[in-house]
Order: C-alpha cells, then sequence, then structure tokens
C-alpha cells in the first residue's frame, strides 16, 4: 500500500525567507501527487498537483513543488513566505486503482515570524 | 466554484448518543468522502461513495457509517458516540474524471463527553 511521509512537524521561517517542506512517498509506480494546505479553522485547500509531464510544477499563492523520481519525493517550495502562509500542509498521493482514495502524510505546521 | 458545506462547525455530544453530520456539495459530483483529522494522524479516511447508495470502506470504519440517499448529500453516521470519536470530521468530494483532486468542507468539530 502506498504511504506519504512528512518528516517535519513544524517549521518555522521569518517572512521574506525561502520555504521548503518535504514530503517523501511510497510506491512501485508513479503515484498522483498533491499538496494541500489548511488555514485554522478551515478545510483543506488544494495548493497544486502532479499527474505526469513537467516535473516542477506550479501553484496558487506563489507555491511550486518538484516531482523526484528517484527520490520518491515532491517537495513544496516558496521563495519568499509571506505571514499569511502560516497554515498545516499536507501532502497526499493517489494511486491507480486504488479507488479514487487519497493517503495523506500526517501534516507540517508551518509557523512564519514576523 | 465548487462549494462544500458542513452542517455545523462546532458540535458536542454526549457518550452515547447517536450523531449525524451531514455534508453537501453544489457541483454534481459522484464521489464524496469522510476523513477524520487528528493531531499528529494527519487525514484519514473512514467511507467514501462513488455514487447515491453506494458506499466503501476506508481506513477505519468502525463505529461509523454513511448514508448516500441523494448525490449532493453525504451523511455521516455515529451510532453511539464515544469519546474517543472526538475529532475534527472533514467531508470532500470530487468529479469522476479527476478523482484524486478534492474538495473539502470547513469540517466539523465533534466533541464527545
Amino acid at each position: 500500500a502506498q504511504s506519504v511521509t512528512q518528516p517535519d512537524i513544524h517549521i518555522t521561517v521569518s517572512e521574506g525567507a525561502s520555504l521548503e517542506l518535504r514530503c517523501n512517498y511510497s510506491y512501485g509506480a508513479t503515484p498522483y501527487l498533491f499538496w494541500y494546505v489548511q488555514s485554522p479553522g478551515q478545510g483543506l485547500q488544494l495548493l497544486l498537483k502532479y499527474f505526469s509531464g513537467d516535473t516542477l510544477v506550479q501553484g496558487i499563492k506563489g507555491f511550486e513543488a518538484e516531482f523526484k523520481r528517484s527520490q520518491s519525493s515532491f517537495n513544496l517550495r516558496k521563495p519568499s513566505v509571506h505571514w499569511s502562509d502560516a497554515a498545516e500542509y499536507f501532502c497526499a498521493v493517489g494511486v491507480t486503482g486504488g479507488g479514487n482514495k487519497l493517503t495523506f502524510g500526517t501534516g507540517t505546521q508551518l509557523k512564519v515570524e514576523l | 466554484d465548487v462549494k462544500v458545506t458542513q452542517s455545523s462547525r462546532y458540535l458536542v455530544k454526549r457518550t452515547g448518543e447517536k450523531v449525524f453530520l451531514e455534508c453537501v456539495q453544489d457541483m454534481d459530483h459522484e464521489n464524496m468522502f469522510w476523513y477524520r483529522q487528528d493531531p499528529g494522524l494527519g487525514l484519514r479516511l473512514i467511507y467514501f461513495s462513488y455514487d447515491v447508495k453506494m458506499k466503501e470502506k476506508g481506513d477505519i470504519p468502525e463505529g461509523y457509517s454513511v448514508s448516500r440517499e441523494k448525490k449532493e448529500r453525504f451523511s455521516l453516521i455515529l451510532e453511539s458516540a464515544s469519546t474517543n470519536q472526538t475529532s475534527m470530521y472533514l467531508c470532500a468530494s470530487s468529479r469522476p474524471g479527476n478523482p484524486y483532486e478534492q474538495y473539502f468542507g470547513p469540517g466539523t468539530r465533534l466533541t464527545v463527553t
């Protein structure tokens, strides 16, 4: 079965600094990969997705992520973090034949220092 | 925009009560999902549904049941609520042509005392 690992539970960055959130997956073939963001008290919002093709994908709010097959990773990046980016970020994987299900990582809580 | 709504943002129930959590989506999505979210555990799938009257168990179905009588509505039922079901419950839906891109409701924080 597929699994998703987000090794960082909490990350603190200064406003304006760059950000990278790590995500590793376990699956034999190329999965469908997603990053979602959850602001306090809210549901999840899709940031970006990777299905196939260009391994660098652009998302909303200035985020991007790069699929690296050799490392089984799909790390989320942003060149300059804004205070409003403080939230919890979830990486998720979907697999063909998986019954339309997503498997989520445990999340990374981002704190932004002003 | 897709809108997924959940009947309550906050709910407090007593142990042993029967609890209904309602979810409605307005985009004619065929797929609907119920998750629970707990700190350090991420989101875990309870049940999902491909179509009206169809349901499939997710990873943690024990203690829960679901109902989907209409395409836009997916209900999660706790037959006899227990304190270990205190959690945030999230509903989601997705299009049949893009099943993995899920749209989430705001969540219901359920406390069972």
